[in-house]
């Protein structure tokens, strides 16, 4: 079975430039979560999308964004980009109750 | 608001020897715990995930445990391996869609 798939790896981008990460989920799962782990800070919820709809996001200013596809895909999305968005951003799907299969993330680095 | 809080920071044991992982958060009133491991350059990995009506999990050499009253858990890793050298981070749900994480546990496993 194919695990949490995150693209792409790495991503450079200047300040004011927009970024866009993907993650596609364990087939049958059909929540996403993704996650922000800025150096020296503890992972942060960001977004959680369920069955194609935002369920509940994060302490994050609206230039944090992304939406779920019919087939339970996701994108997120930052605007503006700034140089504390520098971070590991990771994907989580799970099924309804059951635990959250993490990706390996996609590094965002801001110059 | 939710604090989880995981002492120590950082421990390093030689291999063969039973430890335990500490795990405290302030509002009992959660939704469940989950343990992960973070492997460096990794995503997250799901080790146990305790309902809140449950009190442990076990799975191999892993045993969590949740006393919701005193807000704490325990990961209990039996007969320490190399292997196991990684950062272990504690979670906290305190509804279905967002997780607090705590700054985690650094381990070292000696030869």
């Amino acid at each position: 079975e194919a695990g949490v798939t995150q693209s792409p790896t790495h991503l450079i981008k200047t300040r004011g430039q927009q970024a866009t990460l993907r993650c596609s989920p364990i087939s049958g799962h059909t929540s996403v979560y993704w996650y922000q782990q800025a150096l020296g800070l503890g992972l942060q919820f960001l977004l959680w999308y369920d069955e194609g709809e935002e369920r509940n996001r994060g302490n994050f200013p609206p230039r944090f964004s992304g939406r779920q596809f019919p087939n339970y895909s996701s994108e997120l999305n930052v605007n503006a980009l700034e140089l504390e968005d520098s971070a590991l951003y990771l994907c989580a799907s799970s099924s309804r109750n059951q635990p959250q299969h993490f990706g390996d993330g996609t590094r965002l680095s801001i110059l | 608001k939710q604090e989880v809080t995981q002492i120590p920071a950082a421990l390093s044991v030689p291999e063969g020897e039973n430890l335990v992982l500490n795990c405290s958060f302030t509002d009992s009133a959660i939704y469940n715990l989950q343990w992960f491991r973070q492997d460096p350059g990794k995503g997250l990995t799901s080790l146990l995930l305790i309902q809140s009506s449950q009190r442990e999990q076990t799975s191999g050499r892993l045993n969590a445990s949740l006393d919701k009253s005193s807000g704490r858990s325990t990961l209990y890793i039996a007969a320490s391996q190399p292997g196991d050298s990684a950062t272990y981070l504690c979670a906290v749900s305190s509804s279905a869609s967002k997780i607090i994480f705590g700054s985690g546990t650094r381990l070292s496993i000696r030869p």
